[in-house]
């Protein structure tokens, strides 16, 4: 599986997009890109994944540029409940589900 | 249950114990994951199961760590002779199938193990 690289950490105000880039120059054509994140004393959650179109759900919008070497995640309007590790990791789909976690970006959210 | 759940939530043992960590899956999830995390850094692949299988192992770190899950749902994650470098989170996933795409796995909340 392709390499991810991330900042190790940002900070956003409260109410303001969180915008979390990752830069994955080495993915392949099929290779998807996956969001998770991690707060404190919990395991990980899904949160978002895609190909190469934009993506968006009910927690977030996936921007992965037209070459697919990088991708950002965006949290619309950011909330304390959203301080937490964030993790990129690229995989194939079809490949057996083991995710590939990189050290992620700890994003704090400040009042 | 709701989700995947990990016990015990603490375990705090002697070096050269042995230690059994459970995870109960999702209900209906054929994939199961072991994963572990030590403080400050991302989740560490272990093994994977589908159904009643290892399907890839690579994570064990040693012959010390052994993982069962024998009849495709309940799993137990066994580590012999215990070292203080085992100290950990210890996180279980299990996801609906490994032919799906979505790649959500989802997590339980995790086993800490303190080896004193």
């Amino acid at each position: 599986d392709a390499k991810t690289t991330q900042p190790p950490s940002m900070d956003c105000a409260e109410g303001r997009a969180a915008n979390l880039p990752c830069n994955h120059s080495t993915i392949s054509g099929n290779e998807y890109v996956y969001w998770y994140r991690q707060i404190h004393s919990q395991g990980p959650q899904y949160i978002i994944h895609g190909l190469k179109n934009n993506e968006t759900n009910e927690m977030a919008s996936l921007i992965i540029t037209e070459d697919r070497k990088s991708s950002t995640l965006i949290l619309p309007h950011a909330t304390l409940r959203d301080t937490a590790v964030y993790y990129c990791i690229v995989r194939i789909y079809n490949q057996g589900g083991k995710l590939i976690f990189g050290q992620g970006t700890e994003l704090s959210v400040k009042p | 249950g709701a989700g995947v759940s990990q016990t015990p939530s603490n375990k705090v043992t002697e070096k050269g114990k042995y230690v059994e960590l459970r995870c109960d899956p999702i209900s209906g999830h054929t994939a199961l994951y072991w994963y572990r995390q030590s403080l400050g850094q991302g989740p560490e692949f272990l093994i994977y199961f589908q159904g009643t299988g290892a399907a890839d192992d690579s994570g064990l770190p040693n012959d010390r760590f052994f993982a069962v899950r024998p009849e495709g749902s309940v799993s137990t994650l066994k580590i012999q002779r215990t070292e203080r470098g085992d100290s950990a989170v210890y996180l279980c996933a299990s996801s609906l199938s490994r032919d799906t795409h979505t790649g959500e796995l989802f997590f339980g909340e995790g086993s800490r193990l303190t080896v004193l």
